[in-house]
């Protein structure tokens, strides 16, 4: 079945550092690769996503690049703000058994706290 | 624009209480809709899923049921709740696209 791989965190890092959160898939298809964070107490947010390979997603600063040769869905900010501390989580979604519902399979979670 | 809510947003139950957790999707018609655990610390655990009204598929055994009385509400329930129901309760809507979309959560805490 498809699965996700994160780092294990939790990742320190001082402000203005650069960030990157490793993502490794497998899956049966052509996933789409998300990244989500999730705010202290809150919902998830969808960060950015990718739909086909070599597709870069971006937003507020971050990136990820779908690589189909090696399986990876990266996550990189060049300079991490004491607000990016959350929990990143990197996600696919792939017809898999369930047709039009298309779940989600979420990778474990990276804790990532910024110092000042 | 769509918006997804949910309550309440935090709750406290003793061991072998009944659940009512809802959640509504404004905005959109026809979503599907998924309800997700997340225990302290850990990732999140798919419960239940829907792509219609009365329409629910289970992921794992346990407790928990779910319905869906109208297009735009999905609600989780339980008989008797244990300790090992608590936990972060999130609901999602996805529609034509791939992604989903996170309501804000129920912390509950069961005593």
């Amino acid at each position: 079945g498809d699965s996700v791989t994160q780092m294990e965190g939790p990742v320190t890092l001082s402000e203005e550092a650069f960030l990157t959160i490793n993502c490794t898939y497998t899956a049966t298809g052509y996933p789409s690769l998300f990244w989500y964070v999730q705010y202290p107490g809150e919902g998830l947010q969808l960060l950015l996503k990718a739909t086909k390979a070599d597709d870069k997603g971006s937003n507020k600063g971050f990136e990820a690049t779908y690589r189909k040769e090696t399986t990876s869905f990266h996550l990189e900010k060049g300079s991490v703000q004491v607000s990016d501390s959350a929990v990143y989580f990197c996600a696919l979604s792939d017809l898999g058994t369930s047709g039009s519902a298309r779940q989600l399979t979420f990778g474990s979670g990276t804790q990532l706290t910024v110092l000042p | 624009s769509q918006t997804i809510h949910q309550w309440p947003a935090t709750l406290v139950q003793p061991v072998g209480s009944p659940l009512s957790l809802e959640c509504t999707v404004e905005g959109t018609s026809n979503p599907n809709l998924y309800w997700y655990r997340q225990a302290a610390g850990r990732g999140l655990q798919l419960l239940f899923y829907s792509v219609g009204i009365g329409q629910i598929s289970s992921e794992v055994p346990q407790n928990l049921s779910a319905s869906r009385p109208q297009d735009r509400q999905f609600i989780l329930s339980s008989k008797k709740l244990l300790l090992s129901d608590s936990g972060f309760y999130l609901c999602a809507w996805k529609q034509s696209s791939y992604e989903q979309y996170f309501g804000p959560g129920t912390r509950l805490t069961v005593t």
